[in-house]
């Protein structure tokens, strides 16, 4: 019950293009659900995050959507750039719960 | 503001001898979270602590590893004896108590054990 699951494990999109990687959840007792962004050789930073009151957040490029009753929600990146190059990672918290649920990762490569 | 520091942020060692990785908190936050990376198992939280205190740390390999926070902003995850298998990243994190989701994490410690 406490894993995220996400996919795809690695993703290539042309520059200009759009890149979605999808996450799922068992757990309704998430609350909250962070995206994060990694580069080579740095510690994964806090990208984006959704609560399950909304449906939709969006910041610049990065859309998070979240489907409370499918138990879903994804990141989309419009107009990939080469700099959006990085390891991605869903997750997920709850108020009952002190730590993060990290999902596998993904491998983004934006080519120019 | 200076983030999460870590330190040493390479390390290669013999199997069979002691690792210390340090970490040190961002100012005023109170709960910090230790986690390992492979390629094999992605992130993997080893252990956290809330106010120093060690709440869950259900995820340490086994009795070679040990972590703790001598003071609110200070910790050490000590591995004794190491193995070739514990070679990966290790980063920590912190946050303010209550925000386990808004983790800000450190560089990252790369042990490599021979």
């Amino acid at each position: 019950q406490q894993q995220v699951k996400q996919s795809p494990q690695s993703l290539i999109v042309q520059k200009g293009g759009i890149s979605i990687i999808n996450c799922a959840y068992e757990n309704t007792a998430f609350d909250y659900f962070p995206w994060y962004q990694q580069f080579p050789g740095k510690g994964p930073a806090l990208l984006i995050a959704i609560r399950p009151d909304v449906s939709e957040k969006k910041e610049g490029r990065f859309t998070i959507s979240f489907n409370k009753s499918a138990k879903q929600f994804s990141l989309h990146i419009m107009d990939s750039q080469p700099g959006d190059s990085a390891t991605y990672f869903c997750a997920a918290a709850g108020t009952s719960y002190g730590k993060l649920t990290f999902g596998q990762g993904t491998i983004l490569t934006v080519h120019p | 503001d200076a983030g999460v520091i870590q330190s040493p942020r390479h390390e290669v060692t013999e199997m069979g001898q002691e690792v210390t990785l340090r970490c040190k908190l961002i100012s005023g936050h109170n709960s910090l979270f230790w986690y390992r990376q492979t390629m094999m198992r992605g992130l993997e939280l080893l252990i956290y602590f809330n106010n120093n205190v060690p709440i869950d740390d259900s995820g340490m390999p086994e009795d070679r590893f040990s972590a703790k926070m001598p003071n609110a902003s200070f910790s050490t995850l000590k591995i004794q004896p190491s193995e070739p298998r514990d070679s990966a990243v290790y980063f920590c994190a912190s946050s303010l108590f209550g925000k386990a989701g808004e983790l800000f994490f450190g560089e990252g410690s790369r042990l490599t054990v021979l």
